[in-house]
């Protein structure tokens, strides 16, 4: 048990669709971040919250629209995808931006259809 | 921003001790080194963080040498379990700490 809670675990979505990402942390954590990972790719850093503000975003293009209302939930706003986005979708968290071990969740696994 | 360089893959047997090294030579001055280990459909699990010399904890050991432009995680006695991809990580607080993972070494630990 990590600590970091992710729903769907998984989402079959069409590209006219909109859908969102949810991401839940109990452990009192300030920073928040989403990684994409796809298939036979590393992880790629896609935003980072820090004390509820957007501090990073790695060129991300804006059909993905992050959201953060408080330090314990973080969303990830999907529309109008496309089948090249299609991957798993990982939430992290750790106490502060910078050294501190980062807690990731189990992931949203995303096809687009 | 330092990059990273690790084996693609590694293959072991139970039992064994595992090093998996990964090049750093740009490492800057304040950046520190880690490492994480990811299963097939999970998120990366944090496993360990050095800066120099010798860091070891229940899990495993990281060597690190004096110009520190490489470091060697050491995974003692390998069971099946120990399958999986691992990353290493090499970053700092000044600036940001920017978290970039590789490609990672992928490793397999057979009977």
């Amino acid at each position: 048990e990590t600590g970091v809670t992710q729903t769907p675990r998984h989402l079959v979505m069409g590209m006219t669709n909109k859908k969102s990402l949810k991401c839940e942390q109990h452990l009192g954590h300030n920073a928040m971040y989403w990684y994409k990972q796809s298939a036979k790719k590393p992880l790629e850093l896609m935003f980072v919250y820090s004390l509820e503000e957007r501090v990073e975003n790695n060129s991300v293009p804006s059909r993905f629209s992050p959201e953060c209302p408080n330090s314990s939930h973080l969303f990830l706003h999907l529309h109008t995808l496309q089948p090249e986005d299609s991957a798993l979708y990982l939430c992290a968290s750790s106490l502060d931006r910078g050294l501190y071990e980062q807690y990731f969740g189990p992931g949203t696994r995303l096809t687009v259809t | 921003l330092a990059k990273t360089t690790q084996p693609i893959s590694m293959d072991s047997y139970e039992g064994q001790e595992v090093n998996i090294t990964c090049s750093h030579n740009n490492i800057a001055t304040n950046d520190y080194i880690t490492w994480y280990q990811q299963f097939p459909s999970q998120g990366p699990r944090f496993i360990i963080q050095g800066y120099k010399t010798k860091v070891t904890n229940e899990v495993a050991s990281l060597f690190i040498p004096a110009d520190r432009k490489s470091s060697t995680l050491s995974l003692p006695r390998v069971s099946l379990s120990d399958t999986a991809v691992y990353y290493c990580l090499v970053g700092g607080n000044t600036g940001g700490f920017k978290t970039i993972f590789g490609a990672g070494t992928r490793l397999f630990v057979k009977a």
